[in-house]
């Protein structure tokens, strides 16, 4: 079975630049989130998806960050125009929710520098 | 409100010996309590929970946790480490009612040949 794939795997942009995001999750997973994570940090929630719809964005910067899930599949998160303090990692993760516990599956991240 | 500390930044252990990392937790209800580990340059990967049942919780690569409801704590063992096992550890806990997961700042775990 295929993990949770990201891309890309590395970015440097210059701030004030956009830069997107992209998560395809383990087929079958209807719920996804976007984490960010500083080093030597546990994660952040940024957004939590159930199918297409965004049930937990409170922590989301709205204005400069978006993310869609048109297709309730994958998913792409976007900051736009970018700052110095985004430089972390972005962890898109997925699980199956039931009436037991949703483990969460992890990609392997995207690591954004800006300079 | 839900939290979770991880009291200890960095643990050493020698190889072979038995490793604790140590996890507690504040919920209002019923928690459920999860280990993941991350290598350098790796996404988190899922170790192990504790939803109900038995208080220990056994997993991957030989790790076991130890749910301990009257001291809300869920520390992850292992009976003897490898130097494999070196990486960054993450508590998390949720309540049975909430799906939003809390995670702690992590431990660094360092096994030494």
């Amino acid at each position: 079975e295929a993990g949770v794939v990201q891309s890309p795997r590395y970015k440097i942009i210059e701030k004030k630049q956009p830069v997107a995001f992209w998560c395809n999750p383990i087929s079958g997973h209807n719920t996804l989130y976007w984490y960010l994570q500083n080093l030597g940090q546990g994660p952040e929630l940024l957004i939590r998806y159930e199918n297409e719809e965004a049930v937990d964005d409170s922590q989301l910067p709205k204005d400069r960050f978006s993310a869609e899930r048109l297709k309730g599949v994958d998913s792409t998160l976007k900051i736009q125009p970018a700052e110095l303090g985004d430089s972390a990692v972005y962890l898109c993760a997925s699980s199956l929710r039931t009436s037991g516990s949703d483990e969460q599956f992890f990609g392997p991240g995207t690591r954004l520098t800006v300079l | 409100a839900q939290s979770v500390a991880q009291p200890e930044d960095q643990v050493n252990v020698a190889e072979g010996n038995p490793l604790t990392v140590k996890c507690t937790y504040s919920v209002s209800g019923n928690p459920y309590l999860f280990w993941y580990v991350q290598y350098p340059n790796r996404g988190l990967q899922f170790l192990l929970k504790y939803i109900t049942g038995d208080n220990l919780v056994k997993g991957s690569y030989g790790f076991e946790a130890e749910f301990n409801k009257s001291q809300t704590s869920f520390h992850l063992k292992k009976p003897s480490a490898l130097v494999s096992d070196s990486a960054l550890y993450f508590c998390a806990v949720r309540e049975d009612s909430n799906y939003q997961l809390i995670w702690g700042a992590g431990t660094k775990l360092i096994i030494k040949p």
